[in-house]
This record gives structure tokens, sequence and C-alpha cells, in this order.
């Protein structure tokens, strides 16, 4: 079956430096792939979603880039800020799922100053 | 634009008591889904339905029953309540394959 793999629990940063969160997912066929990010005491909303066309989808300072050969659309950002501070969670949509969504187990991040 | 609503906002409950919660949107959307959200677990799917009337279960749904009354409207009942029990259920909707799926604030459950 499909699956996503999110493989930090918790990241902790300082203010500045560099962000990269894991995803690495199992699909039989090629699927889309999703950011959405959950800060505190709020509802879960997109942060950015990978195109079919093999562009870099870009939000508020994040990218991801989809590598299909080894199943991997990690979230990157040049340099953290104190409201990065969230739950992230990488998701897929598998070809014939329709408009479900496989969620992986989420990257609580906190950035410090 | 559009919103999703979750009523109750907070729902406290006894041991082995059914509860209901709802969600509305009005995004017109087609699919609606129901989550459970524990710390460390991520987002799991209780139920979903693709239209008015349909039921398709998720990967968490004993225990639970859900009904799409309308398109706008779908409920999630907890048919017996476990002691001790704490989580966010939050409500989801979107249309098509690739599309956003929008989320309600989420309804916090306690069961004492």
């Amino acid at each position: 079956g499909d699956s996503v793999t999110q493989t930090e629990g918790l990241v902790t940063l300082t203010e500045g430096l560099p962000v990269m969160l894991n995803c690495t997912y199992q699909s039989t066929y090629s699927p889309f792939l999703f950011w959405y990010v959950q800060h505190l005491n709020e509802a879960p909303k997109l942060l950015l979603k990978s195109f079919t066309d093999n562009k870099r989808p870009e939000h508020q300072g994040f990218h991801a880039t989809l590598h299909k050969s080894s199943s991997s659309f990690h979230l990157q950002k040049s340099s953290a800020q104190l409201s990065d501070s969230a739950l992230y969670y990488c998701a897929l949509s598998a070809y014939n799922a329709g408009a479900k969504l496989t969620f992986g187990g989420g990257t609580r991040l906190t950035v410090r100053p | 634009g559009g919103i999703i609503t979750q009523t109750p906002k907070f729902l406290i409950g006894q041991e082995g008591q059914k509860l209901t919660l709802k969600c509305q949107q009005n995004f017109n959307h087609d699919t609606m889904y129901w989550y459970r959200q524990d710390s460390g677990k991520g987002l799991r799917l209780i139920y979903y339905s693709i239209t008015e009337n349909d039921l398709q279960k998720g990967d968490l749904s004993e225990g639970y029953d859900a009904s799409r009354e309308k398109k706008s409207s779908f409920s999630l009942t907890v048919t017996s309540a476990q002691k001790n029990e704490m989580a966010v259920f939050l409500c989801a909707s979107s249309n098509r394959r690739g599309a956003t799926q929008y989320f309600g604030p989420g309804t916090r459950l306690l069961v004492l």
C-alpha cells in the first residue's frame, strides 16, 4: 500500500540556520506530494505541493523537490525563523485513491533564538 | 473562499458514552474526511465520504460511526468513549485528486 515516512519526530534549530525536514514515500504509481503545516492551536493548512512537470514549488521561503528516483520530497528553507515553529506533515495523493491523502507521522519543528 | 466549522469545540464525556461531533463546510466540496490527531501519531483517517450518503472506512474506523446527511455536513460518532481518552478530531474537505484539503479547527475530546 501507499505510505509516507517522516524520520524525525522532533527537530530543534537555532534561528537563521537552514531547515531540512525529511519525507520519503512508497506508492505504486506517481503520486502528488504535499507539505501541510500546523501552528499551535490552529488547523493544518497547505504549505506547498508537487507539480507534475518537475518544477520546484515554493511558499513562504520553503521549497521541496520531488525526486522520483529516491521517492523523496524533503522540505527545505535556507534560514529558519521563530515563526516557523510548527508541526509539519508530508502527505501523498495516490493515483487510485481519489482525493484521499496518506499522511506521514509529522515532524515538530522548534526554532530557538 | 470557504470555511469549515466543527462543533463542539470541546467535548467532555464519560466512559461508555456515545458522543457525536459535527462538521459543516461551505466550499461545495464533494469529499469530506474525519481524522484523529494524537501526539506523536500524526493524522489518522477514521472515515471519509466522497458524496452525500456515501461512507468509506479509513484506517481507524473501529469504535466510530459516521453519517453524511447532505453534501455540506459530515458527522462522526464515538460509539463508546474510552476512559482517559484524549484526542483532537479534525474534519476536512476537498475535491479532485491532487487538490488541497481544507481543515476545520478541530474538536478536542476528553473522556473522564
